[in-house]
């Protein structure tokens, strides 16, 4: 089946400096990504769509200066939390649509800003 | 603009049961799918089970299966025989059909025990 492949799994990284998360379609080509963040114990919220060769767009009240979304080819997707401070630490998720009607999804990222 | 309702915040069942899980959303759309997505406590999202708005049949997937209402805008999914695994996270998500590709919208989740 699709795959959609993660990395890192989990990063802590320094209050200031910046963070890029990678999404790989392993087995079908993924002209869309989308991009949640999902605090503990709530649900998934959309953060941006990207389309492979064009901007993304972001979802009302997301920062598109501090996170950084680059589709640039059909297999790869990247984040990038710039300037990343504590708040934004939390568990971060892609997803692109596969052949058929569904969805697959990484195995996200844990993101700690200390 | 599309809302998904999941009014448990929370639920248990003891293994070997049957629970019902409930979900409804709001759309002014004839043609859509929805989908109940389990996450255990790695994270992982999985799909668990997928309906298409225009069939009328509840679909099952072994012991998952949904309560399809469309006039009631409900989709509920029932686990029969539960199992300890089952224990997760468990969101009901919708997507439109009409237009090319378009992000699911989640409930806000329905987190479930299993008790052995």
């Amino acid at each position: 089946g699709a795959v959609v492949s993660q990395h890192p799994s989990w990063v802590i990284c320094k209050s200031g400096t910046s963070v890029k998360i990678e999404c790989r379609s392993l087995d079908f080509q993924a002209t869309t990504m989308f991009w949640y963040r999902q605090f503990p114990k709530q649900s998934l919220m959309l953060m941006a769509t990207s389309n492979e060769g064009s901007k993304a767009t972001y979802e009302q009240g997301v920062e598109k200066d501090k996170f950084l979304i680059n589709h640039a080819s059909l297999t790869l997707s990247t984040l990038t939390v710039t300037s990343a401070h504590p708040e934004d630490s939390s568990f971060y998720i892609c997803s692109a649509p596969d052949r058929l009607y569904g969805y697959t999804f990484g195995s996200g990222t844990r993101l700690t800003v200390v | 603009a599309q809302t998904v309702t999941q009014s448990q915040p929370e639920m248990s069942v003891q293994e070997a049961e049957t629970v019902t899980l409930s979900c409804t959303y709001d759309t002014s759309e004839s043609d859509y799918y929805l989908f109940w997505y389990k996450q255990p406590p790695s994270r992982q999202m999985i799909l668990v089970i997928r309906q298409e708005a225009y069939k009328q049949q509840n679909a099952t997937e072994n012991r998952f299966s949904v309560n399809f209402q469309k006039a009631a805008k409900s989709f509920s999914l029932k686990i029969s025989d539960s199992q300890l695994g089952d224990a997760a996270m468990y969101f009901c998500a919708y997507r439109t059909r009409n237009s090319g590709n378009t992000p699911l919208v989640f409930g806000k989740g329905t987190r479930l025990s299993v008790i052995a």
